[in-house]
């Protein structure tokens, strides 16, 4: 059982590349959420997928795009990559679905640390 | 909108030492409410949480009780560990939406 697993771990880009971000969970949770990590700013939504087939906006979406594959896989995409997106990004899961009363906890990544030049 | 505070790190302790960790919230409602903890290299790892009022989550030695009167969620423990080094992140969610709102974290350093 690994839980969430992502790939990579580093990464260092150019400004204007594009790169996809994997994530995979094995404990058939509903839901999934990618995070960035920035000093001094804690965690900061970015998607989420609420259940298989559903992608929603967080706190900061832009520059990035997301695709639910299946139920166990939620990829981050960064289209341009400009410097201001260099951060520690963070795949989670958990159980619920967002029906109403849905606490789960969520279960973190290792991390993906991203470098733009 | 909702919001947590957490204190400014570092917070430097010997080994033994008693560790508070403060933390307050700013919501609308009855939140839940969450420790985490990032380990060096690592993703976070749930500590501990409470659901409601006056409830005492607890974990490793750790505990934090939840204040609706303060709107708080102390972290402590009576004696931190040179192993306990890390950063903890204080965290809210509403039941119905799933999107944790996170403090900026506190870095805990604890020498031999």
């Amino acid at each position: 059982n690994a839980g969430v697993t992502q790939t990579p771990k580093f990464q260092v880009l150019k400004t204007g590349q594009s790169m996809t971000l994997q994530c995979a969970q094995d404990m058939n949770h509903n839901s999934m959420y990618w995070y960035r990590q920035d000093p001094g700013m804690g965690l900061r939504l970015i998607y989420y997928s609420a259940s298989e087939g559903t992608t929603d906006k967080g706190e900061v979406p832009n520059g990035y795009n997301v695709s639910r594959l299946n139920k166990r896989e939620f990829s981050l995409r960064l289209e341009s990559a400009a410097p201001s997106q260099t951060s520690v990004y963070f795949c989670a899961s958990s159980g619920t679905s967002g029906r109403a009363g849905g606490t789960d906890t969520q279960y973190f990544g290792p991390g993906t640390r991203l470098t733009v030049l | 909108g909702n919001s947590v505070t957490q204190m400014e790190g570092p917070v430097t302790l010997s080994e033994e030492a008693f560790l508070t960790i403060n933390c307050t919230y700013t919501a609308t409602g009855y939140p839940s409410l969450f420790w985490y903890v990032q380990y060096p290299g690592e993703g976070l790892q749930l500590l501990l949480k409470a659901t409601k009022a006056d409830d005492k989550g607890s974990n490793k030695g750790f505990e934090a009780t939840y204040r609706k009167e303060t709107t708080s969620f102390h972290l402590e423990k009576g004696s931190v560990q040179v192993s306990d080094s890390a950063v903890y992140f204080c965290a809210l969610v509403f039941p119905g939406f799933q999107k944790l709102v996170f403090g900026t974290g506190t870095r805990l350093l604890v020498s031999p």
